[in-house]
């Protein structure tokens, strides 16, 4: 099983800012499937971006992905007070894994 | 418009078998490449996912759960009927259905139900 694990556990930024987050594997992904996801309270997670660094339909360019192999990261570029969610990464590659998730808060 | 929808009961005793059924509109579980998965969120605590079904009756289940697990479909009532033997306290959680892509995104969950909590307790 690929093990995903996520950093910081917690974000704390002010609207405008810039929110890096990090999901970490076991072991590799293969093919770059890693997808991000925002779950906002009371609701069921929202698909952000696949394939490491594809945007979903609909989604806002202001969140981006990057990365390979074992290490990948999760961009908002510039925050807005509506981004207050838990992010989490998930992998396809091997069944489907989910990190335990990020939670961003916004001053 | 994809939609999904999860139904069953909201609280079971230990030990029962938990019955949910995922009911779904929008596309059809005989296109190619298309699944239904299940995922479950123990409250304040992280994703995980359970079992999915493909289109053409492969089914993937978690390892760690594979014994408990049994995961169906029923193409013409458009429904996906996941059990789980042996319910615990700790199976407490919320429990979606989502739509795996077959194109595009493929692989991700692209959409999802709105949810079900069920309450294992005595």
């Amino acid at each position: 099983e690929i093990v995903l694990t996520q950093s910081p556990g917690t974000l704390s930024l002010s609207p405008g800012e810039r929110a890096t987050l990090s999901c970490r594997a076991s072991q590799s992904v293969s093919g770059r499937s890693l997808a991000w996801y925002q779950q906002k309270p009371g609701q069921a997670p929202r698909l952000l971006i696949y394939a490491a660094s594809l945007r979903a339909t609909g989604i806002p360019d202001r969140f981006s992905g990057s990365g390979s192999g074992t290490d990948f990261t999760f961009t908002i570029s510039r925050l807005e007070p509506e981004d207050t969610a838990v992010y989490y990464c998930q992998q396809y590659g091997y069944l489907w894994t989910f990190g335990q998730g990020t939670k961003v808060e916004i001053k | 418009q994809i939609t999904l929808k999860e139904s069953g009961p909201t609280l079971v005793k230990p030990t029962q078998t938990l019955t949910l059924t995922c009911t779904f509109s929008g596309f059809s579980l005989t296109t190619s490449g298309v699944g239904v998965g299940w995922i479950r969120q123990p409250p304040g605590e992280a994703l995980e996912w359970l079992a999915l079904i493909y289109w053409d009756d492969d089914k993937r289940y978690s390892p760690s759960l594979r014994s408990r697990l049994t995961i169906t479909k029923d193409t013409s009532k458009n429904q996906v009927v996941l059990t789980m033997t042996n319910m615990d306290p700790v199976d407490t959680a919320t429990y979606y259905c989502a739509h795996r892509s077959g194109y595009g995104a493929s692989g991700t969950f692209d959409y999802w139900g709105q949810g079900t909590l069920v309450t294992v307790s005595s």
